[in-house]
């Protein structure tokens, strides 16, 4: 079954720490890949997302992900984080040939001291 | 613009009744999606709309579990004899034409509590 594995559920950074959230997926066909986020208080949102071309792929406030086909990842960095970081970011998948089911991981807690 | 509605924004149950949760999409998307967020867990995919196509329903848990979407617009996700395992947020999403890469824009949800 497809699978979405984000590795850290919890990360507590300084403000201007460099971030690298984890995620890895099981799926063996072409995928598309997107992080969404989701601030205190709002709704869940898209940062960035591929579907072909550029494997690095660059979001709203600084943050990019860099497919890497070879290790079924797509890490989502941000070099310096601020404290308005402090969220929880979804890695998620769908299959890029036929269906619409979209797979998510199952989390990752932001939490940035200012 | 309006973004997606959901009501109600919380609802409490028995074990054993039925819920209705409603989904109000951006006006215009044709593809609506219903997911179910249990504590600590991920988004679990539920069904898919697209335009009058028929919908994916292959997420929905059990039979106690429906939905539909009248007029390719507003869509109500049905629970029967809840359970309390049920006890969720359930969230909608729309997007504009229902390709693969499309943005799905979420709704607030509807937290679910079955007692």
């Amino acid at each position: 079954a497809q699978s979405v594995s984000q590795h850290n559920h919890h990360v507590i950074l300084s403000e201007a720490a460099s971030l690298e959230l984890g995620c890895n997926y099981s799926y063996g066909g072409t995928v598309n890949l997107f992080w969404y986020v989701q601030y205190p208080g709002q709704h869940l949102q898209l940062l960035l997302k591929y579907f072909s071309g550029d494997p690095l792929v660059k979001g709203i406030k600084g943050f990019e992900a860099e497919f890497i086909k070879s290790k079924f990842s797509f890490n989502l960095r941000k070099p310096s984080v601020q404290w308005s970081d402090t969220a929880e970011y979804f890695c998620a998948v769908t299959p890029g040939t036929g269906g619409f089911k979209t797979i998510f991981g199952a989390g990752t807690r932001l939490f940035v001291k200012a | 613009g309006a973004g997606v509605s959901q009501s109600p924004s919380n609802k409490v149950t028995e074990k054993g009744k039925d819920v209705e949760l409603r989904c109000d999409p951006i006006s215009g998307h044709t593809a609506l999606y219903w997911y179910r967020q249990s504590l600590g867990q991920g988004l679990e995919f539920l069904i898919y709309f697209q335009g009058n196509s028929a919908p994916d329903k292959s997420g929905l848990p059990s039979d106690r579990f429906s939905a539909e979407r009248t007029g390719g617009s507003v869509s109500t996700l049905t629970i029967q004899r809840t359970q309390q395992e049920d006890s969720a947020v359930y969230l909608c999403a729309s997007s504009l034409a229902g390709v693969v890469d499309d943005t799905q824009y979420f709704g607030p949800g509807t937290r679910l509590t079955v007692l």
